[in-house]
């Protein structure tokens, strides 16, 4: 199956900090989504990317389809950007419809 | 607030025990998931549920037993269960399953519903 790989897997910033994770990925995708998981497990979906970039407020992201690899950019990070962060793909084919695989994550502490 | 709604919040059941968790969206999807996420862990797909038929089983355990009664509601019946099955069961929903060249739908998730097995 398709495999995701997430970096940095922890990450510790200032309050104002920007930071950048990453997603790679070892085969064509139909589908990327990059998840926010806050401290009491609720998982907020921040993009759905399958190719291009987005912003929303303090984030954007970015997907290189052709290289396998998706960004995720947080500007100025605040107290409450702190938890874990994941990056899941879809590959269309055969059973493998509506699968998302996801990524290790990346644990994000944001101290004031 | 999200829009797919779970409960219990919390669950705590014996092993003997027979409980269901349940999960329903208005958004007026017609795909709906069960994934099940262990600490530090990412969440794991168990069932794919397409049109209210089961499209996806990840050789999930008899012991848990989803049921799809229509298309707003995903329910997953649980039976002797054991320790190791004390996670948080996550439910997801989108718009449709689309094969060929049409892109799928995000998935839009519960805020889950936290089981432990004594």
């Amino acid at each position: 199956g398709i495999q995701v790989e997430q970096s940095p897997p922890d990450l510790i910033l200032q309050e104002g900090a920007n930071s950048t994770l990453r997603c790679n990925f070892s085969d064509s995708v139909n589908n990327l989504q990059w998840f926010h998981q806050n401290p009491w497990g609720q998982l907020i979906n921040l993009f759905y990317i399958p190719s291009g970039t987005k912003q929303n407020g303090r984030l954007s992201a970015t997907t290189v389809a052709t290289e396998r690899y998706s960004l995720l950019y947080i500007s100025s990070s605040q107290t409450t950007d702190s938890g874990v962060y994941f990056c899941a793909v879809e590959r269309y084919g055969g059973t493998s419809y509506g699968k998302l695989t996801f990524g290790q994550g990346t644990i994000l502490t944001v101290h004031p | 607030d999200t829009e797919v709604t779970q409960t219990p919040k919390h669950l705590v059941m014996g092993m003997t025990n027979k409980k269901s968790l349940k999960c329903e969206q208005h958004m007026g999807h017609r795909a709906m998931y069960w994934y099940k996420q262990k600490a530090k862990k990412p969440p794991e797909l168990m069932f794919v549920y397409s049109y209210e038929k089961l499209s996806i089983n990840e050789s999930v355990p008899s012991r848990f037993s989803p049921e799809c009664p229509n298309s707003s509601l995903l329910n997953l019946h649980l039976h002797a269960l054991q320790p190791e099955d004390s996670a948080l069961y996550l439910c997801a929903s989108s718009q449709d399953l689309k094969k060929g060249a049409f892109s799928n739908q995000p998935q839009h998730f519960g805020d889950g519903t936290r089981l432990s097995i004594l």
